[in-house]
């Protein structure tokens, strides 16, 4: 059965830094991309980060590009995500998405139950 | 663009079809996939590809593309289906899947 588990998440001052790790099994994890998205309270979905099965190719959305660092460890079948230089508006739930490719195209097909990152002084 | 854009809220009766879309110029490129959330619950896969129902997804689901709209339909809409549904597609430079519509909010009458 694949699970992801994300931890990590909790108060964080403004100028701040957190840690978030996911923890996959169940799966090949070095054969996947994997994905954090994250949702402020009461809003929509938002695509946070990306990075390939062997890290190659790491994407950022411009809201956290500079700010924030995603990394996996596929020997210990774990995603990371560091949040630098918090800021209020980074206040959500973070999820972490494994990310299927193949000839029906792109999506992702698991999340796990998110971790909230709350953002004040 | 690489944005997706998607109507605040529908509507339907109890048993009845109800049609969501998305509309983005990536999605001339690219196929949607379709996402469920129910409130406190992270968001659940209902349509990939071209009309793909993961295991588990009832058939009353599918999925549909005409140029730049793809549409999730629900056919005989049920009282578990009120939720959010997001459409999300690669960004139009096709790099990664960094594109969610802004959410349907979904009611069962």
């Amino acid at each position: 059965e694949v699970q992801l588990v994300e931890s990590g998440g909790g108060l964080g001052k403004p100028g701040g830094s957190l840690r978030l790790s996911c923890a996959a099994s169940g799966f090949t994890f070095s054969s996947y991309s994997m994905n954090w998205v994250r949702q402020a309270p009461g809003k929509g979905l938002e695509w946070v980060s990306s990075i390939s099965s062997t890290s190659t190719y790491i994407f950022y959305a411009d809201s956290v590009r500079g700010r924030f660092t995603t990394s996996r460890d596929n020997a210990k079948n774990s995603l990371s995500l560091e949040l630098n230089s918090l800021r209020a508006e980074d206040t959500a739930v973070y999820y972490c998405a494994r990310q299927e490719s193949n000839n029906w195209g792109d999506f992702f097909d698991y999340w796990g139950q998110g971790t909230l990152v709350t953002v004040s002084s | 663009s690489s944005e997706l854009t998607q109507d605040p809220a529908v509507s339907v009766a109890l048993g009845q079809t109800v049609r969501i879309t998305c509309q983005g110029d990536s999605l001339r490129r690219y196929y949607a996939s379709w996402y469920q959330q129910k409130p406190g619950q992270a968001p659940v896969l209902v349509i990939y590809g071209k009309n793909n129902r993961p295991a588990g997804i009832p058939d009353r689901f599918s999925g549909s593309s005409s140029g730049n709209t793809a549409s999730l339909t629900i056919t005989g809409a049920q009282a578990e289906d009120e939720a959010d549904y997001y459409c999300n597609s690669r960004d139009i430079s096709g790099i990664h899947l960094g594109v969610f519509g802004g959410g349907t909010k979904l009611t069962v009458l």
